[in-house]
């Protein structure tokens, strides 16, 4: 069974860098699959933030894209979030999840960590 | 991007009732090399991550009831809930991976009545 699990710094001050980690058991990220990043505002919609794969392939959301970096560890089988200047608008649950269960990145989201809020205050 | 609009933003449905979301791409998100809709449902209950239900607009993950469907093509897509149960009581999104960047609709909440 296919488990995420999301990791990093609950609170993070206006300016700083919110720094993620997903842990991902029961499945290699080496054997393929792209993996993402999606966040979720306090009662609101889903954002798409960005995703990788185990060669490093990134696609990131344009809307972020000049202060997202994802990355991937597929020794430790991680893979990681680092968005630069946040601000309160960036509070938000935030999301790993496997984009399936097709092995492509046009994909649905079949496996999803449980979600991390990070507050981003002063 | 492709902008996913849902309707209703929330309805109330009696147990045992249907319940029909419906979700609207502003443009199309049919793959015409293979014919198929790259259009998928989640449901989310509180405090809980998004679940798949449905992708492909009708292939139901796997473990899911059969009371869930999903149909349309294009730009107009439909699930629906055949008979209302008190555990589907949740936010329902759709979300388009047919481009870049995927996105999802605003949600819709279904509540009983």
């Amino acid at each position: 069974q296919v488990q995420l699990q999301e990791s990093g710094p609950r609170l993070v001050k206006p300016s700083e860098t919110l720094s993620l980690t997903c842990d991902v058991s029961g499945y290699s990220i080496s054997s393929g699959y792209y993996w993402g990043w999606i966040r979720q505002p306090p009662g609101k919609g889903l954002e798409w933030i960005g995703s990788i794969n185990h060669s490093g392939n990134t696609y990131y959301n344009p809307s972020l894209r000049s202060r997202v970096t994802i990355s991937v560890d597929t020794s430790r089988n991680q893979f990681f979030l680092r968005l630069t200047s946040v601000t309160a608008a960036d509070t938000a649950v935030y999301y790993c999840a496997r984009h399936g269960p097709i092995d492509t990145y046009y994909a649905s989201l079949d496996y999803w960590g449980q979600g991390t809020l990070v507050t981003v205050s002063s | 991007d492709i902008v996913m609009t849902q309707s209703p933003d929330s309805l109330a449905v009696s147990l045992g009732e249907r319940a029909t979301i419906n979700c609207k791409s502003s443009q199309s998100v049919l793959y015409s090399s293979n014919n198929k809709n790259y259009l998928a449902w989640y449901q989310q209950k509180p405090g809980q991550p998004p679940k798949l239900l449905i992708y492909l607009t009708s292939t139901r993950e796997s473990g899911v009831p059969d009371r869930f469907s999903g149909s349309g093509s294009g730009t107009d897509f439909t699930l629906t809930i055949s008979s209302l149960q008190a555990e589907d009581v949740a936010v329902y999104y759709c979300h388009q991976y047919y481009s870049s960047p995927p996105t999802f609709g605003g949600g819709t909440k279904v509540e009983i009545k």
